[in-house]
């Protein structure tokens, strides 16, 4: 059974760098048919899609925050990361990271519980 | 992109129906048929229940349905359940290897 889970400080200052990793288990990262997402959620508010990258490291980004993010692939140790630059309170949010199957149910299958990530000082 | 254009709220009796709507553009719902629909149960993750507008994954009760038409996509809940109260979330392709949420709808079962 696939599992992801994310993992990072739930406390971040503004101005500085929010940095999330998933680890994914149960299969491995580098399958042809998926693409790997993050997604946060604000308290009380509604999905955003930030974002996914390919196990061969090509990502793709929302246009709303591409000048801020980074996700990254490490199929050495079955994970794939998120950085969000230059933070500022409306980036709390409970972030997810998912599989997006590319074959199959062509939507996000599996997904982590999800991290809490506030920005206050 | 802007995110999909969902009714805040719904409800319905229970056995009753409810349909929630989904409205986008030309660019990402009436563009491409990958439109997916997502229920969220408090402090929960998102689980899929509608791809490709109107397949069901494995295990999705029969009761859940999805169609489209032109830029609109919807989700019908049929013989509504309790447990069918939760926040549903439709999604889209882009184009670009790129997708979008719409605001999402709390459905409340009376």
């Amino acid at each position: 059974q696939l599992q992801l889970q994310e993992s990072g400080p739930g406390l971040v200052k503004p101005s500085e760098t929010l940095s999330l990793t998933c680890s994914v288990s149960g299969d491995s990262i580098s399958g042809s048919h998926y693409y790997w997402a993050w997604i946060r959620q604000p308290p009380g508010k509604g999905l955003e899609w930030i974002g996914n990258v390919f196990y061969t490291g090509d990502p793709y980004y929302s246009p709303s925050l591409k000048s801020r993010v980074t996700i990254a692939v490490d199929t050495s140790k079955n994970q794939f990361s998120l950085k969000v630059r230059s933070v500022t309170a409306a980036d709390t949010a409970v972030y997810f990271c998912a599989r997006h199957d590319l074959m199959t149910t062509t939507s996000l299958d599996y997904w982590g519980q999800g991290a809490l990530v506030t920005v206050s000082s | 992109q802007s995110a999909l254009t969902q009714p805040p709220s719904a409800s319905g009796s229970p056995g009753q129906s409810v349909t929630i709507s989904c409205t986008g553009t030309s660019s990402d719902i009436g563009g491409h048929n990958y439109v997916s629909w997502y229920q969220q149960h408090p402090g929960k993750a998102p689980k899929v229940i509608i791809y490709d507008v109107t397949k069901r994954p494995s295990g999705v009760p029969d009761r859940f349905s999805g169609s489209k038409s032109g830029n609109t996509a919807s989700l019908t809940v049929s013989g509504l359940l309790a447990d069918d109260e939760a926040d549903y979330y439709c999604n889209s392709y882009v184009g670009s290897n790129t997708y979008v949420f719409g605001g999402g709808t709390k459905l409340t079962v009376l």
